[in-house]
């Protein structure tokens, strides 16, 4: 079955004090793997797509890394305004006529200034 | 630019009534879905369509219907509102249904007592 793990489900971090998210997942075959941003009674909001093993992608303080079984968003030197909760979604090959996205249960992040 | 667009914000039913959640987008986009956000499950596809006149079922279509008589709309209606139909309502949209991002909207809180 598909299926995607986010770890840690919560993190609380000091203002610079960089850190990692963890994005497990299980598919039968990547299709894609998405990264978003959630704010409190806001839709998700998009920051990453990765393809393959190997891949990076980076946009400010984030870098998102991807490998054959996980990915990591990176975090340097955050800021409060980082803080929210973080989605993981993959789109296995076999799902490309649904489009469905499979998402993670999310890692709520919180920088303390 | 607009994007996702979502109404309304919030909505209260009572068992049994109707109700039709709205969503339009100005992207030109041909792949639209609805999904709810339910806490501890993540985000769940219900719906999705893949251009206009075009809809078919997600993971958890029960008690929800669709149309797409536009590429830029994608109502969902609820026929018989339950009170396990209690979450937030996303809707989403994509340049296709395979390996691209998806835009969400803002969101419909929806609460069925």
């Amino acid at each position: 079955e598909d299926q995607v793990t986010q770890s840690p489900e919560a993190l609380r971090l000091q203002e610079g004090e960089s850190s990692s998210l963890n994005c497990s997942y299980t598919v039968s075959g990547l299709r894609g793997l998405f990264w978003y941003r959630q704010d409190p009674g806001k839709g998700p909001e998009f920051l990453f797509t990765l393809y393959s093993a190997g891949e990076e992608k980076e946009k400010e303080r984030l870098k998102a890394t991807l490998t054959k079984k996980e990915s990591f968003l990176h975090i340097t030197a955050p800021k409060p305004e980082d803080s929210a909760t973080y989605l993981c979604a993959v789109q296995a090959i076999g799902s490309s006529n649904t489009g469905k996205l499979i998402f993670g249960q999310g890692t709520t992040l919180q920088v303390k200034p | 630019n607009a994007g996702v667009t979502q109404t309304p914000k919030f909505q209260v039913l009572k068992t049994g009534q109707s109700m039709t959640l709205q969503c339009a987008q100005d992207m030109n986009h041909e792949y639209m879905s609805w999904y709810r956000q339910d806490p501890g499950m993540g985000l769940r596809l219900i719906h999705y369509s893949v251009g206009a006149g075009i809809t078919d079922q997600g993971e958890v279509p029960n008690g929800y219907n669709v149309s797409r008589s536009t590429t830029e709309d994608f109502p969902l209606r609820l026929l018989s509102a339950a009170p396990s139909q209690t979450s937030v309502y996303f809707c989403a949209s994509s340049r296709s249904r395979a390996g691209t991002e998806a835009f969400f909207g803002q969101g419909t809180r929806l609460t069925v007592v």
